[in-house]
């Protein structure tokens, strides 16, 4: 069956950095577009960022642009956020989704995500 | 970009139908038929419900249903259950450079 296992949360100092990473099983991970999504504490979600099924191409939400950087290995079924100069208004809980194929803007699979707290 | 407009909260017996509202702009919702729902119990990973206005996926009881007029979109739940209970999000392709846009979401309560 489909599983996506985030990693990589915890507790870091605003300005530092922090990689995230999605362990994707049961699917031909390589053919799927897949993001990431974020939800605060007690809100609402919001997506952060997209790459297509190849890596080759990258979407990112206006407020993440130039500090994150969504990247995966199609040989290791894994699929990575990279976050620099964290902010505190950038934790949350993230989670690694799973486009439909053909459908890149609907997320039919979700990991359980990981919690990131920015904090001094 | 701003979040895409549902009510806080609906409510409704067991047996009911219950309507939820997703009021977005003619750069996501009126334009493009990419709209989606998911639901999220306390506690756990919001689930796709909807995707594509209408199309459900494989699983989910034809209880839920999706719809779509001018700028605005609308999940029913029908025969309302009270494992309904819980969150409820829509989403849309846009076209501004967020790519994704999700609404804040609505809690359905059975009362």
């Amino acid at each position: 069956q489909v599983q996506l296992v985030e990693s990589g949360g915890g507790v870091v100092q605003p300005g530092r950095s922090l990689r995230l990473s999605c362990a994707a099983s049961g699917f031909t991970f390589s053919s799927y577009a897949m993001h990431w999504v974020r939800q605060a504490p007690g809100k609402g979600l919001e997506w952060v960022a997209g790459v297509s099924y190849d890596g080759n191409n990258k979407y990112y939400r206006d407020s993440v642009k130039g500090r994150c950087t969504i990247s995966r290995d199609n040989s290791k079924n894994t699929l990575d956020l990279q976050m620099n100069s964290l902010r505190a208004e950038d934790t949350s809980l993230y989670y690694c989704a799973r486009s439909m194929v053909g459908y890149d803007s609907d997320f039919d699979y979700w990991g359980q995500g990981t919690l990131v707290t920015v904090s001094s | 970009q701003s979040a895409l407009t549902q009510p806080p909260s609906v409510s409704g017996s067991p047996g009911q139908s219950v309507t939820i509202s997703c009021t977005g702009t003619n750069s996501d919702v009126g334009n493009y038929n990419r709209v989606s729902w998911y639901q999220q119990p306390p506690g756990t990973a919001p689930k796709l419900m909807i995707y594509e206005v209408s199309s459900r996926p494989s699983g989910v009881p034809d209880r839920f249903s999706g719809s779509k007029s001018g700028n605005k979109a609308s999940l029913t739940i029908s025969g309302l259950q009270a494992e309904d209970e819980g969150d409820y999000y829509c989403s849309s392709y846009t076209s501004s450079s967020t790519y994704v846009i999700f609404g804040g979401g609505t809690k359905v309560t059975v009362l």
